[in-house]
Order: structure tokens, then sequence, then C-alpha cells
């Protein structure tokens, strides 16, 4: 019973192809947040949702569009794929309160562009 | 801004030795404070958090870390580093918003 899981773990595509990725989390929690960490292991926020409702949106590229159907998925999809988008993407989720509450991560997802 | 500062990037530390990965931040109260692992091909998982109170706080898998207000650190400590252990840090803060501020981790190699 995994708490917050992505799919897919690898996604290898070509650049100019759009593609998403999935994320669910069953801990009951009302903030999610997309992460990208790249090749230094930086890990930098890209979007938060707090039930449903979009409250961090760095300056990431309109490429990129978060959609939240419900409080337990949120999903990213990136059209128009660029060589720069190879990361690893990292969905995490908490019970927000305030900033004092830890996230939980999801395993990643690794996207190579070729 | 408030920011995170790992000021080492990767520490070499032999097995049974001590530990400790140092973390800066700069803010002008006192945020929350969290330290997370990342073992490869892993997703960050919480070892420990500092909100208020006792300024030692103890953690998942051996691990402890001090709040220094005086310092604006929360270091991270272990007495005896396991193989296991090697993994990549991350120190976070996170001022009372949604968003949270990772620092840029530090790498621990363990060897034997």
């Amino acid at each position: 019973d995994t708490a917050v899981s992505q799919t897919p773990k690898y996604l290898v595509t070509q650049m100019g192809n759009d593609k998403s990725i999935k994320c669910e989390q069953n801990l009951g929690h009302d903030t999610m947040y997309w992460y990208k960490q790249d090749s230094k292991k930086f890990l930098k926020i890209m979007f938060s949702y707090n039930n449903k409702e979009l409250i961090i949106n760095e300056t990431v590229p309109n490429r990129f569009s978060p959609k939240s159907p419900d409080k337990a998925h949120l999903n990213l999809h990136i059209n128009s794929l660029e060589l720069g988008d190879s990361a690893v993407y990292f969905c995490a989720s908490s019970q927000e309160s305030g900033g004092s509450q830890p996230q939980h991560f999801g395993d990643g997802t690794r996207l190579s562009i070729l | 801004a408030q920011s995170v500062t790992q000021p080492d990037i990767h520490i070499t530390v032999s097995e049974g030795a001590s530990l400790e990965l140092r973390c800066n931040y700069s803010y002008g109260a006192t945020p929350y404070l969290f330290w997370y692992v990342q073992s490869p091909g892993q997703g960050l998982q919480l070892l420990l958090k500092y909100f208020s109170g006792d300024t030692l706080v103890q953690g998942i898998k051996g691990f402890e870390a001090e709040f220094k207000r005086s310092q604006s650190s929360f270091n991270l400590r272990k007495p005896s580093v396991h193989w296991s252990d090697a993994a990549e840090y991350f120190c976070a803060v996170n001022t009372g918003g949604f968003k949270t501020i990772f620092g840029a981790g530090t790498r621990l190699f363990v060897k034997a």
C-alpha cells in the first residue's frame, strides 16, 4: 500500500512529444506538489495544489500543465518536450497546516529526452 | 527571502565513525526545519523535524539533529554510521506557508 505512487517510473521519449505523469496519494492529505530534480540533485518546486486549487506556480514554462481532478490525484502534462526537460520528477503530498507538516514523496519519474 | 545552505557537497566517513552534516538557514524567525534522506532510485524520506521546544530532536535510523538559534543551524548527527546510510541528505526549511525550501543536498559515502 504505497502512500504516494507515480507512474510511469521511467519515461524515454523524443523531443517535441507530449507526455503525462500521474500521481496518486492514499494518505488523505490536502496538499500535493510536483518537484523537478536535476542531475546535480537540486530539488526545485514546480507546482502545488491545496484541495484541488493551484497555490504555487513557480517560474515554469507553460508547456507544463498540472491537473488535479481530486485531492488524491495530481497529474503533470508536458507539451513539446525539450532536451532540458530531462530530469527526475517527484510528486509529494502533505497534510498542510501552515508548513509544519513534512512531505511524503513518491519514488520519482525519470524522464529522458532523446 | 529564506534560504538553506548545506556547505558540504559530499562527505566520506568510515563505517562505525560518527557523522555530522551541516545545515544553515537564513530567516528572521525560527522556521520549521526538516532533514530528509534520499537513497538511489527513491524519493525523499523524512528523518526528523523541528518545530519548537527541545532543541535536540531524535529521528529514525538513529539520527538526531540539534537546532542552534544563535548560529541559524540545524546539523544532523549520527554516532556510528552504517554502510546502509550512504545516500543523499537534504535539509529543508518552511517559514509557515505552502512552500518548503530544500538545500542542495550532501552526498554521504561510507567506506569499509
